[in-house]
């Protein structure tokens, strides 16, 4: 079956341009996560849902990002007046549930490059 | 959760096993370990789990010592696919934070013709 997709996969902006990145969760999957990769680091969590809920915002480096997910499938992170430190893969990944048991299936991940 | 130590790379050849360690000598009881890899480009890939006991799947096997302090992802016959950076991750089984993964650097595998 598809996994879960994320669009765009590259995006270039300008320093203090808005961006919105989407992903697509697979079919049926409760829990939705966004992650952030500098290059050279592994990923570091952003934000959590649960169904359409966000039960963790915990990670998001700055009120400049907002993460939403209105019908508990497809979510769009959101970066206001983005700035260079911003530039990373933002990844995407569901799970069927929250327990440790379930594992999170991750999306391609989308190329942030801030100019 | 427990922080895990990787060796940043290793090289092994094609044909031959992969064994890639992961030390987490402050793992609590009910923390599992798990192993994903993350092939460039792409986002990272769940390889297996396990909390005390070794386990075995279609990819891969895990070895973790008696005293739960480190473990061994163990890829029996080593593909050139197999080139990526792997994972150990320690992760609370229940309650708290648990859905979170917390990435480390991880260990930078390349396989060899």
């Amino acid at each position: 079956g598809a996994g879960v997709s994320q669009s765009p996969r590259y995006k270039v902006a300008k320093r203090g341009q808005d961006v919105a990145l989407r992903c697509d969760p697979i079919s049926g999957h409760v829990s939705l996560f966004w992650y952030q990769q500098a290059l050279g680091q592994g990923p570091e969590f952003l934000t959590y849902f649960q169904n359409e809920a966000q039960l963790d915002k915990s990670g998001l480096p700055s009120d400049r990002f907002f993460a939403e997910r209105p019908e508990g499938s497809v979510s769009t992170l959101k970066i206001q007046r983005t700035q260079q430190e911003d530039s990373a893969v933002y990844l995407c990944a569901s799970s069927i549930q929250r327990s440790e048991t379930y594992e999170q299936y991750f999306g391609p991940g989308t190329r942030l490059t801030v100019t | 959760d427990a922080k895990t130590t990787q060796p940043p790379s290793m090289d092994c050849a094609e044909g031959r096993a992969a064994n890639l360690p992961c030390n987490h000598s402050t793992i609590s009881g009910n923390e599992y370990v798990y192993w994903y890899r993350q092939i460039h480009s792409q986002g990272p890939q769940y390889i297996i789990h396990g909390l005390k006991n070794n386990e075995t799947n279609e990819m891969a096997s895990l070895i973790i010592t008696e005293d739960r302090k480190s473990s061994t992802l163990i890829l029996p016959h080593a593909t050139l696919r197999d080139t990526a950076v792997y994972y150990c991750i320690v992760r609370v089984g229940y309650g708290g934070s648990n859905y979170k993964l917390t990435f480390g650097k991880g260990t930078l595998l390349t396989v060899n013709p």
